[in-house]
């Protein structure tokens, strides 16, 4: 069990770019969750895939955020045309259905807008 | 909609103190609940949890009792070490209905010292 791993750790990009982050959940776990955390507050559901079926999604999520699990396994959050507010924490949490209600967090994804 | 209320920090005591940290919760329906803690450079990790009234979660020294009627979980420890340094969010699920995401409160920053 090598846990939740995100990638890149720290992303800077100026207003207006787009930007993709990765996640890898825990092996084998079937459902994956997007939460975004700003500074001073606890994290904010964005959305949630079992398998690859997108199952859930937070009205947070603008249509300039868009999320993928194509093969079931490893996420991709894509956020276009990048603005100074989507400045945040990305994290990630994976968790098994039928197992235990845990979500086993990732250690995120530090994103700057300049 | 549903929510969580932490008491606001940031917090410092001396190592062997005890430590309460409020927690309420405002839901329609039966949640469940949940302590996850953040420590410094890490992500989020499960601290306890607890699924229906009158359920003690219990782990590392630390306890927390969801109660009903007053609608809280408020995170107890008798004994504080300076290794528990950390940020600690209280968060809710509602099962029913099927929805995964999770809910957090704000968090609260401790800072135990020797």
């Amino acid at each position: 069990d090598t846990g939740v791993s995100q990638d890149p750790r720290h992303k800077i990009t100026k207003r207006g770019q787009n930007v993709t982050f990765r996640c890898d959940p825990i092996s084998e776990h079937n459902r994956l969750y997007w939460y975004r955390q700003t500074l001073g507050q606890g994290p904010e559901f964005l959305t949630y895939f079992q398998n690859e079926a997108q199952l859930e999604k937070s009205r947070l999520l603008s249509d300039r955020f868009s999320a993928e699990r194509p093969k079931g396994s490893f996420s991709t959050l894509e956020i276009q045309r990048t603005e100074q507010g989507d400045s945040a924490m990305y994290l990630c949490a994976s968790r098994l259905a039928g197992g235990t209600e845990t979500q086993y967090f990732g250690p995120g994804t530090r994103l700057l807008v300049l | 909609g549903n929510s969580v209320t932490q008491m606001e920090g940031p917090v410092t005591l001396s190592e062997e103190a005890f430590l309460t940290i409020n927690c309420t919760y405002t839901a329609t329906g039966y949640p469940s609940l949940f302590w996850y803690v953040q420590y410094p450079g890490e992500g989020l990790q499960l601290l306890l949890k607890a699924t229906k009234a009158d359920d003690k979660g219990s782990n590392k020294g630390f306890e927390a009792t969801y109660r009903k009627e007053t609608t809280s979980f408020h995170l107890e420890k008798g004994s504080v070490q300076v290794s528990d340094s950390a940020v600690y969010f209280c968060a809710l699920r509602m099962p029913q209905g099927g929805s995964e995401k999770l809910v957090f409160g704000k968090g609260m920053k401790l800072t135990v010292n020797p």
